[in-house]
């Protein structure tokens, strides 16, 4: 256990479901973030909230839509998806200090 | 544009041995450098860090190697344990906020 807790763990979605993703910390971070991993792919930066207010946001389709209700949870809400959105979706909160703590991810796979 | 750059995507070690593990970075703001450590199917770990005024850290058998000259850092691992078979991934911030910059990660494989 990291301190980020993602659920579920893995996730089969077909392309007109819509499905969320939750991430959760007590750490005491303000900053939260959503990262997309790919095979053989850097880690893709998605979202960025910094205390509770969204402060960047890569480029990312609108399928994929953020929520961060408070400075402790941070959701991703997935609407028809397409089949190369399958990844790894990891989430990680970060303090003042340096570095992030990551969550172990949901395997999301979009059929 | 890639800002930090781990061109070898794998590496392969005997167990016992040393494995080397590079990194080279663009933006000179980057003051801080991180190596995080990953298994399949699971997040990144934390594993070691450096701050821009030291150019080395050590931590048991990791030590992190800092050039700023030549904008490179490296990882040692040594000895080389079959545990540390995983996916490494250099990161770097540059102060003004915590956001991180990942390279593409390096399969390190060490064989028994």
């Amino acid at each position: 256990e990291t301190g980020v807790t993602q659920t579920p763990r893995h996730l089969v979605m077909g392309m007109t479901n819509k499905k969320s993703l939750k991430c959760e910390q007590h750490l005491g971070h303000n900053a939260m973030y959503w990262y997309k991993q790919s095979a053989k792919k850097p880690l893709e930066l998605m979202f960025v909230y910094s205390l509770e207010e969204r402060v960047e946001n890569n480029s990312v389709p609108s399928r994929f839509s953020p929520e961060c209700p408070n400075s402790s949870h941070l959701f991703l809400h997935l609407h028809t998806l397409q089949p190369e959105d399958s990844a790894l979706y990891l989430c990680a909160s970060g303090g003042r200090g340096r570095g992030y703590t990551f969550g172990s991810g949901t395997r999301l796979t979009v059929v | 544009d890639q800002q930090v750059k781990q061109n070898s995507p794998s590496l392969s070690v005997q167990e016992g041995r040393i494995s080397i593990l590079n990194c080279d970075y663009t933006n000179s703001m980057f003051d801080y450098f991180l190596w995080y450590k990953k298994y399949p199917a699971e997040g990144p770990t934390f594993l070691i860090s450096i701050s821009s005024i030291k150019d080395k850290n050590e931590d048991g058998r990791f030590t992190v190697f800092l050039n700023k000259s030549a904008k490179h850092l490296s990882l040692h691992i040594v000895p080389s344990q079959p545990g540390d078979s995983a996916v490494y991934f250099c990161a770097a911030s540059d102060g003004a906020n915590s956001k991180l910059t990942f390279g593409k990660g390096i399969t390190l494989s060490v064989r028994p």
